[in-house]
């Protein structure tokens, strides 16, 4: 059964800040792994999708890695802003047969202080 | 282009009533998802439709979970009897379909229904 985590659970930066945040899985046969944003009371927004056979994506300020092998990803912020408060999601596709759905982590609240 | 519509925003019911979510996913989108997410989680997979044909609930409680999606569009999920322990917020979410997504297509969520059990 594939798990996701994720960690902090919680952070807090200064304005200008870079960051990373962690996510691991522990089976690695995945198609790809899917970042997503949810700022309070909305649903989830897409931010970056990784294949398995690729090491990373960049869009603007956000980099994503992913290491298959080791089932680690990271996403690095560059330059934070107090717009970037929100929930980052990191999500696995399973390569179960039928069923590709995603399989979520429990997120890291961002808060970005002014 | 529209989005994922869901409705109602807002449900405040007693534990045994029973209570109905609608989602109308974007136009032309095959593959129809319903999320639970409580809080603090992230959000689970309850069923998945391929049109109107079922392609995964194995994580969906059928014995007080239903959800249907008969025309291949928008789609209802149903809980009765409800319990204290299914307060959360119940996502749908839509994609072309699961091939494209593991393609490389993005899955598109709607603003979610948000249940409390009393």
């Amino acid at each position: 059964k594939q798990e996701v985590t994720q960690i902090p659970a919680a952070l807090s930066v200064p304005e200008g800040e870079n960051l990373v945040l962690n996510c691991s899985f522990t089976d690695s046969a995945i198609y790809n792994l899917q970042w997503f944003r949810q700022d309070p009371g909305k649903g989830l927004t897409s931010l970056l999708l990784i294949q398995s056979s690729q090491r990373e994506q960049t869009s603007g300020r956000l980099n994503a890695s992913l290491d298959k092998s080791s089932g680690r990803s990271t996403l690095y912020i560059a330059a934070s802003q107090p717009g970037d408060s929100a929930t980052y999601l990191c999500a696995v596709r399973r390569v179960d047969t039928g069923r590709r759905a995603l399989t979520f982590g429990s997120g890291t609240r961002l808060q970005v202080q002014p | 282009e529209a989005g994922v519509a869901q409705s109602p925003r807002y449900k405040i019911i007693e534990k045994r009533q029973s209570v109905a979510f609608w989602c109308n996913p974007i136009s032309g989108h095959a593959t129809l998802y319903w999320y639970q997410q409580i809080l603090g989680q992230g959000p689970k997979l309850l069923i998945q439709f391929q049109n109107n044909g079922v392609v995964d609930d194995s994580q969906l409680p059928k014995d007080r979970f239903s959800a249907e999606r008969l025309k291949g569009v928008d789609s209802t999920l149903k809980i009765q009897p409800a319990k204290l322990e299914d307060s959360a917020v119940y996502l749908c979410a839509s994609s072309l379909g699961s091939y494209w997504e593991v393609a490389g297509n993005t899955i598109y969520f709607g603003e979610g229904s948000w249940l409390t059990v009393v």
